[in-house]
């Protein structure tokens, strides 16, 4: 079985601060792991995956994550916020096997302030 | 574009009435899926389909029906059953997970249903 657990249901910084959103899994075999962004009333859309290829995983928008098998860990990162940033954040991570959905996060918003 | 099409964005529902959610994709994928989101409590999977002509139930099931006619379309039924339907509902595809669940799952516009 697999699942991911966010850090911080509200994670609020200020614009050009660096932004951190936690995620760390859970999986008997080697992860899937993905980083989700939401906008107000709109879908998700992918911003980046893992698929063992590379630990550092750039994204769209100027996001990274780092894949740490030692700390179970693929916390979400950026530089410098902007207000463009504000969003809701989903982690997700899937595996070999099982019931081959992958599993979402409950989510972290993220407010940035001016 | 390829993408997934929801409609209606926005729906009202009285009480005791079933309703219908249209979910169509020309990405060409083969597994499909049907989620509801509530404040807080992230996504939780209603319904999914590898392949045409089966789906399976998900984590919440229970007061939703779906059909899987053809592969670009999954509707989802929201039936009187279902006693709090308020909520936003995604649709969202994938090619089929048939060994693993990395495959990218994309995700449409939401539909967002109300009980009045």
């Amino acid at each position: 079985a697999q699942s991911v657990t966010q850090l911080g249901s509200h994670v609020s910084v200020s614009e050009g601060a660096l932004v951190l959103l936690r995620c760390n899994y859970s999986s008997s075999v080697p992860p899937y792991l993905f980083w989700y962004v939401q906008y107000p009333n709109q879908g998700l859309q992918l911003l980046l995956k893992y698929t063992s290829a590379a630990t550092l995983v750039k994204g769209i928008n100027g996001f990274e994550a780092e894949f740490k098998k030692s700390e179970t860990s693929f916390h979400l990162t950026k530089p410098s916020a902007h207000m463009s940033d504000a969003a809701e954040y989903f982690c997700a991570v899937g595996a070999e096997g099982g019931s081959y959905i992958p599993t979402f996060g409950r989510g972290t918003s993220l407010i940035v302030h001016p | 574009d390829g993408g997934i099409t929801q409609s209606p964005k926005y729906l009202f529902r009285k009480e005791g009435q079933n309703v219908t959610l249209s979910c169509e994709q020309n990405l060409n994928h083969d597994a499909m899926y049907w989620y509801r989101q509530d404040p807080g409590q992230g996504l939780r999977l209603i319904y999914y389909s590898q392949i045409v002509n089966d789906f399976q139930k998900g984590d919440i099931a229970e007061g939703y029906s779906v059909s899987r006619e053809k592969k670009e379309s999954f509707p989802l039924t929201v039936t009187s059953a279902q006693k709090n339907p308020t909520a936003f509902y995604l649709c969202a595809s994938s090619i089929r997970q048939s060994q693993h669940s990395g495959n990218t799952i994309y995700f449409g516009e939401g539909s967002w249903l109300t009980v009045v």
